[in-house]
């Protein structure tokens, strides 16, 4: 399995801000993901983000609100843009293996305020 | 549309009590089934991957079968620090589906 880290672990922010979370695997993975778990709630897919492609996104969630960077294999940036207080919750980055299991990160807590 | 439903929401027991935790699926395609256990404020752990009705994994005191509908998490005579959320999440022709979940506390 991979070790993945994520940054920020937590961020309070300011309504009409953006937020970029950075996530760091320490393999080279083909696949990474984007989750976001609001309280009390499932796992939410929010787009799949291959290296050299531009992201895949799931229905209800769309570029010009959570832009997507994968610059390498082991490297992947989420923004999260124009927060409001419905954005509070825990974003998590995952990788796959070729088994479709994944692994996951710590999560990044975000509290829009 | 790919569906995921866990029960119970959350099971008390005490210490020895041995349990087991359900996850009904509806998915086309079955490519495997997940549990994982998530801490509170940590990211899912990944604990087993179940491919075909049928098959059964172990480890320590959780043992995780499958059916063609439904899997199951036995925790045989738990202890207290094995007290988290636990997650069922199915990989079909659609992306990976989770379920909500079953919060487990475990009593000394």
């Amino acid at each position: 399995s991979a070790v993945i880290s994520q940054k920020p672990s937590r961020d309070i922010c300011q309504r009409g801000t953006s937020l970029t979370i950075q996530c760091q695997v320490d393999s080279q993975v083909t696949m990474m993901f984007w989750y976001r778990q609001q309280p009390g709630q499932s796992l939410t897919l929010i787009a799949t983000a291959n290296q050299g492609s531009e992201a895949t996104y799931e229905s209800g969630f769309v570029i010009d609100k959570f832009p997507i960077s994968r610059p390498n294999l082991t490297f992947s940036t989420l923004t999260v843009s124009n927060m409001s207080p419905e954005d509070s919750s825990i974003y998590l980055c995952s990788v796959s293996t070729s088994t479709y299991e994944q692994y996951f990160g710590p999560g990044t807590r975000l509290t829009v305020t | 549309e790919d569906q995921v439903t866990q029960s119970p929401e959350a099971l008390r027991l005490q210490e020895g009590e041995s349990s087991s935790l359900n996850c009904s699926y509806t998915v086309s395609g079955l490519r495997g089934l997940f549990w994982y256990r998530q801490d509170p404020g940590k990211g899912p752990e990944f604990l087993f991957t179940l491919y075909s009705a049928g098959e059964e994994k172990e480890k320590e005191r959780l043992k995780a079968t499958l059916t063609k509908k439904e899997s199951f998490l036995h925790i045989t005579a738990p202890k207290p620090e094995d007290s988290a959320t636990y997650l069922c999440a199915a990989a079909g022709n659609t992306p990976l589906v989770f379920g909500k979940g079953t919060r487990l506390s475990v009593i000394a």
